[in-house]
């Protein structure tokens, strides 16, 4: 099982929107509408921001967005901020009871 | 607040078993009706689903890369759960994180991760 393809970066100044993009396949991303986006700052948890494709965890902001078209996922960060600086996974059910994570994208606030 | 903490040796040698335990605190596994899994992370790499276990114990799956050499157990009376890696090599040199399933498909609480050293 091949991981999901992610930026290795992504950057924005405070205020902006930035998107996260996660590529998969038909047999991950694009057949399930089982898409999770997790934030890692690191030495700490890593914490679910969006589960199945869009719905958020109580708690989490409503600056944190998640879409899907085919293959390609997406988690979109608006009004960024100070403390959104952080890794981002992507993570697809891919069938048979089994599960594919992206290699990660480092969230720049400039 | 569910914690939920890893604990083990940090250096293993080659061709050892790698053994970690995950605590849970802030709430029982055996209420939980719900899967707790470990997911790893090699130094500079993604993030790679090991495997995960119902709280009951009744039912396991592994990721089919590691399925051969994976066990992950449960303990109610102690709340925790812990995993197996055997015959492990340099490969296997990763940060491993426990964590409670929200549904099957997403995690939603996770250790802070212990670093786990294979050689020798």
């Amino acid at each position: 099982q091949s991981a999901l393809t992610q930026p290795p970066s992504a950057s924005g100044s405070p205020g902006q929107s930035v998107t996260i993009s996660c590529t998969g396949t038909s047999s991950d991303v694009g057949g399930y509408k089982r898409v999770s986006w997790y934030q890692h700052h690191p030495g700490k948890a890593p914490k679910l921001m969006i589960y199945e494709v869009t719905k958020r965890p109580s708690g989490v902001p409503d600056r944190f967005s998640g879409s899907k078209s085919g293959n390609t996922a997406s988690l979109t960060v608006s009004g960024l901020q100070a403390d959104d600086e952080a890794d981002y996974y992507c993570m697809s059910y891919a069938g048979s009871n089994n599960f594919v994570f992206g290699g990660g994208t480092k969230l720049t606030v400039l | 607040q569910l914690q939920l903490q890893e604990s083990g040796p940090g250096l293993v040698k080659p061709s050892e078993t790698l053994s970690l335990t995950c605590t849970v605190s802030g709430g029982s596994i055996s209420n939980s009706t719900c899967y707790w899994g470990w997911i790893r992370q090699p130094p500079g790499k993604g993030l790679q689903w090991i495997g995960s276990i119902y709280y009951s114990g009744s039912t396991t799956y592994y990721n089919p890369s590691l399925r051969s050499r994976v066990s992950i157990s449960v303990d109610t009376s102690k709340n925790q759960f812990s995993l197996q890696l055997r015959s492990v090599t340099a490969a296997d040199t990763s940060v491993y994180y426990c964590a409670r399933h929200l549904s099957w498909y997403e995690f939603a609480y996770w250790g802070q991760g212990s670093l786990v050293t294979v050689s020798s």
